[in-house]
């Protein structure tokens, strides 16, 4: 069974920094592409971050401006996200979603970012 | 980047009736590189359809996708009370990979 199970999300006030962690399980994570999707309070999804099965490609949202870096450990079976300079607009649940159709979600983690 | 238009923004129907539901991109989508997915409250969301017309798995056969090119339509041929959510569109063939904005499926 395919699971994703994301870790890391919390209280963190502007300006500050958060990693975000994906473990995966049922299925060989060095082969899939990964993602970072998030979603605002109340609002729609927003495609974050890409990387492929070996990091070859990476792809953040231009929004982003270099604040979020995707990153993954294959040896781990774990994706990560690395979000820097946070501002009160990145407060939303953060989801990692496995291969480039996302057909696996693991359920979310939220990230509030407030002083 | 390319922009995907959703239509309706909301949409009331009742349960046995069909339900269109439109994704309309800003320019052509690559291979028909476009997916359809619902999220109820409080759930991740759930890949319906990729590649345009392709249901996933486990996804019952009332769900359809069909398009290419700039417009794409999600068609539920018999809505059943579990059905009403909302649904977004997704283009996966061209950084960034953006959504659309949701259609609200709700119960009339």
């Amino acid at each position: 069974e395919v699971q994703l199970v994301e870790s890391g999300g919390g209280l963190v006030k502007p300006g500050g920094s958060l990693r975000l962690s994906c473990v995966a399980s049922g299925f060989t994570f060095s082969t899939y592409s990964m993602n970072w999707v998030r979603q605002a309070p109340g609002k729609g999804l927003e495609w974050v971050s890409s990387i492929s099965g070996t990091s070859s490609y990476i792809y953040h949202a231009d929004s982003l401006k270099g604040r979020f870096i995707i990153s993954r450990d294959n040896a781990k079976n774990s994706l990560y996200l690395q979000m820097n300079s946070l501002r009160a607009e990145d407060t939303a649940v953060y989801y990692c979603a496995r291969s480039v159709t996302k057909d696996y979600w693991g359920q979310g983690t939220l990230v509030t970012v407030s002083s | 980047e390319i922009v995907l238009t959703q239509s309706p923004g909301t949409l009331s129907l009742s349960p046995g009736e069909r339900a269109t539901l439109s994704c309309r991109a800003s320019q052509s989508v690559s291979s028909s590189y476009l997916a359809w997915y619902q999220q109820k409250p409080g759930q991740a969301p759930r890949l319906l359809i990729y590649g345009a017309s392709t249901r996933a798995t486990g996804i019952p056969d009332r769900f359809s996708g069909s398009g290419s090119g700039t417009d794409f339509t999600l068609t539920i041929s018999r809505l059943e009370p579990e059905d009403f959510a909302v649904y977004y569109c997704q283009q996966y063939g061209t950084s960034p990979h953006t959504f659309g904005q949701g259609t609200k499926l709700e119960i009339k």
